[in-house]
């Protein structure tokens, strides 16, 4: 149980496009979902926090506008990069809470993106 | 400011040994910590959740929790070199953050 998974796993893209990234629990209902990025050798850092059917709280220095998340069901958030830049690369791992252990955060695969 | 340390290693431990990683945190009321293993370029799994003071064991590991201490730490028994990855320890702190923070992970090594 608590299967977190993600799409895409890694996507390259040129600069100025969008990207969308999807994460999906997918055997238990998740209340909140978090989206962290991760740059090589360096621990994760929490970007935003998603609740459903709530805007996400975001982390200071977090550009709301950039990276736009919706959580539009309890087992779906989505992260979309808007306008990405070669600073914009990097490890995008999203987390979800379940509802009946709810300090603990169960890991999506991650996604690798690239920017030209 | 909410902080978790953890000393970044690497440690490295011959085949076989007990490996002892360490983290402290900032927040004296926090209740739920966790650890997290990594493989390089994989995201974190969970390995141990604990929340009551004192041993909480799972097969080759052990998490140790001190509240006074403000310290949590996760033994390995009989390390294998596939035991090599970072390892994650995260805290929820309390006061309506309701969310982790992590440390920046120590780097352990487990030579033949």
């Amino acid at each position: 149980g608590a299967v977190v998974s993600q799409h895409p796993s890694w996507v390259i893209c040129k600069s100025g496009t969008s990207v969308k990234i999807e994460c999906r629990s997918l055997d238990f209902q998740a209340t909140t979902m978090f989206w962290y990025r991760q740059f090589p050798k360096q621990s994760l850092m929490l970007m935003a926090t998603s609740n459903e059917g709530s805007k996400a709280t975001y982390e200071q220095g977090v550009e709301k506008d950039k990276f736009l998340i919706n959580h539009a069901s309890l087992t779906l958030s989505t992260l979309t990069v808007t306008s990405a830049h070669p600073e914009d690369s990097s490890f995008y791992i999203c987390s979800a809470r379940n509802r009946i252990l709810t300090d603990t955060q169960y890991f999506g695969p991650g996604t690798r993106l690239t920017v030209l | 400011q909410k902080e978790v340390e953890q000393n970044s290693g690497p440690l490295s431990v011959p085949e076989g040994a007990i490996a002892s990683l360490n983290c402290t945190y900032s927040d004296r009321v926090s209740q739920s910590f966790f650890w997290y293993r990594q493989y390089s370029g994989i995201s974190p799994e969970l390995i141990m959740s604990i929340y009551s003071n004192g041993d909480k064991e799972d097969g080759r590991f052990t998490a140790q929790l001190n509240k006074a201490s403000q310290y949590v730490s996760l033994l390995i028994r009989d390390s294998q070199p596939s035991d090599s990855a970072t390892y994650l320890c995260a805290v929820n702190f309390s006061g309506g953050y309701n969310k982790l923070i992590f440390g920046a992970g120590t780097r352990l090594a487990v030579h033949p």
